[in-house]
């Protein structure tokens, strides 16, 4: 299994303004990726975020809005830019074990006013 | 993309019922997972479960590949399996990533 931790579990903040949300994970892991759960809704892939490459983008999300950092192979941040209450959501940070089993974070829970 | 489909999408029942929620996916798959979201939005892993059967406690899965559907059983509910169930799969082929069914809502009622 992995221990995952994010930060910040919540957040409330401004449109128009940015939040970083960052992933640590216990072991080292080659993927790492982060999906999106707007109110009510079900949990949809964002990005793979890859060790020293650029991060792989899922139809819909663009680097622009949701930048992806990756400097090692137990942390990434995902950027939420240029927020408005659209982007309201909880954020999921998830890593594989071995290409079989998904494990996630805790969440960060997102409002945008 | 691979396709997700899951039923009921609400169940309420009283404590001491059983249930079976189901999970159809449109394409092959070599990996599935059943999760349970609680009310305050964690995500707790139930199964991975390919193919097969697995029992933990009350709860069990069996997924048949070759038919493109899996189950969960829940046996004897509590109050503290409320929240929604989720089961996900691969979105594409071998893809990383998992592709989420929208969910079960499970209400439990004493």
């Amino acid at each position: 299994s992995a221990v995952i931790s994010q930060k910040p579990s919540r957040d409330i903040c401004q449109r128009g303004t940015s939040l970083t949300i960052q992933c640590q994970v216990d072991s080292q892991v080659t993927m790492m990726f982060w999906y999106r759960q707007q109110p009510g809704q079900s949990l949809t892939l964002i990005a793979t975020a890859n060790q020293g490459s650029e991060a792989t983008y899922e139809s819909g999300f663009v680097i622009d809005k949701f930048p992806i950092s990756r400097p090692n192979l137990t942390f990434s941040t995902l950027t939420v830019s240029n927020m408005s209450p659209e982007d309201s959501s909880i954020y999921l940070c998830s890593v594989t074990i071995q290409r079989t089993e998904a494990f996630f974070g805790q969440g960060t829970r997102l409002t945008v006013v | 993309g691979i396709q997700v489909e899951q039923s009921p999408p609400d169940l309420i029942l009283q404590e001491g019922a059983n249930s079976t929620l189901r999970c159809n996916f449109s394409d092959s798959v070599n990996n599935l997972q059943w999760f349970h979201q609680n009310p305050w939005g964690q995500l707790i892993n139930l199964f991975y479960i390919p193919s097969g059967t697995k029992q933990n406690g009350r709860l069990s899965a069996t997924t048949v590949a070759t038919e493109r559907y899996s189950l969960l059983y829940i046996s004897s509910s509590q109050t503290t399996d409320s929240g929604v169930y989720f089961c996900a799969v691969p979105p594409r082929g071998g893809a990383d990533g998992l592709t989420f069914g929208k969910g079960t809502h499970l209400i439990i009622q004493p």
